[in-house]
């Protein structure tokens, strides 16, 4: 069972907020990983670490940003929000060669 | 380049049939592959996996075998459940050119009827 926290699960806020995607793992892993899932089901990378200090754009252009000061911790943010950030956000750590998943957060931007 | 297919959904059974989700993948090297499962309002949950060529990955009924020579890790489970239903990620990860990054299909719902 992998120990990986997602809050809030459920976010609806108005255009223009600034908000954070909080991401914590208990399990110790350096890498970890945010994705976006549109309601089609596909999953798009759009930041990951490879450990603290270390962060990458992944494959899908996002106006979001990320942060890794600790190991365990690896939140979002989203400076403005707009009506086309709204989707789930998935966040992922990983070990040698499983990823594990969060429950995810479900946005909406009103 | 590293990639996975999966076949499209909806896959709409009823109780008690056979199981199978098609998924072939394209890479370069040694892959490990794997198998996720999304029930609805949740994350994805590692279902199986399989590390090696002829490999075969098990859980709750479920198994599918690294297939080298055909490039394919095809989902199978003999009798599914109501409880089944959810939508099912191929995956490949370690592959040569980016060791780290995971690729995935686009997931296939499957509707288990009572």
């Amino acid at each position: 069972e992998a120990d990986i926290y997602q809050t809030p699960r459920y976010l609806v806020i108005g255009t223009g907020k600034k908000i954070t995607l909080e991401c914590s793992q208990t399990m110790g892993h350096d890498k970890m990983y945010w994705y976006q899932q549109d309601p089609g089901m596909e999953l798009h990378l759009i930041h990951y670490s490879y450990g603290v200090n270390s962060t990458e754009k992944g494959d899908l252009s996002s106006e979001s940003t990320v942060s890794r000061i600790r190991t365990e911790h690896f939140p979002l943010t989203l400076e403005s929000a707009r009506p086309s950030h709204t989707s789930q956000y998935l966040c992922a750590s990983r070990n040698t060669d499983t990823q594990y998943f969060g429950p995810g957060t479900r946005l909406t931007v009103l | 380049g590293n990639s996975v297919t999966q076949m499209e959904g909806p896959v709409t059974l009823s109780e008690e049939a056979f199981l199978t989700i098609n998924c072939t993948y394209t890479a370069t090297g040694y892959p490990s592959l794997f198998w996720y499962v999304q029930y609805p309002g949740e994350g994805l949950q590692l279902l199986l996996k399989a590390t090696k060529a002829d490999d075969k990955g098990s859980n709750k009924g479920f198994e599918a075998t690294y297939r080298k020579e055909t490039t394919s890790f095809h989902l199978e489970k003999g009798s599914v459940q109501v409880s089944d239903s959810a939508v099912y990620f191929c995956a490949l990860s370690g592959a040569y050119g980016n060791f780290n990054k995971f690729y995935f299909g686009s997931g296939t719902k499957l509707n288990v009827k009572p």
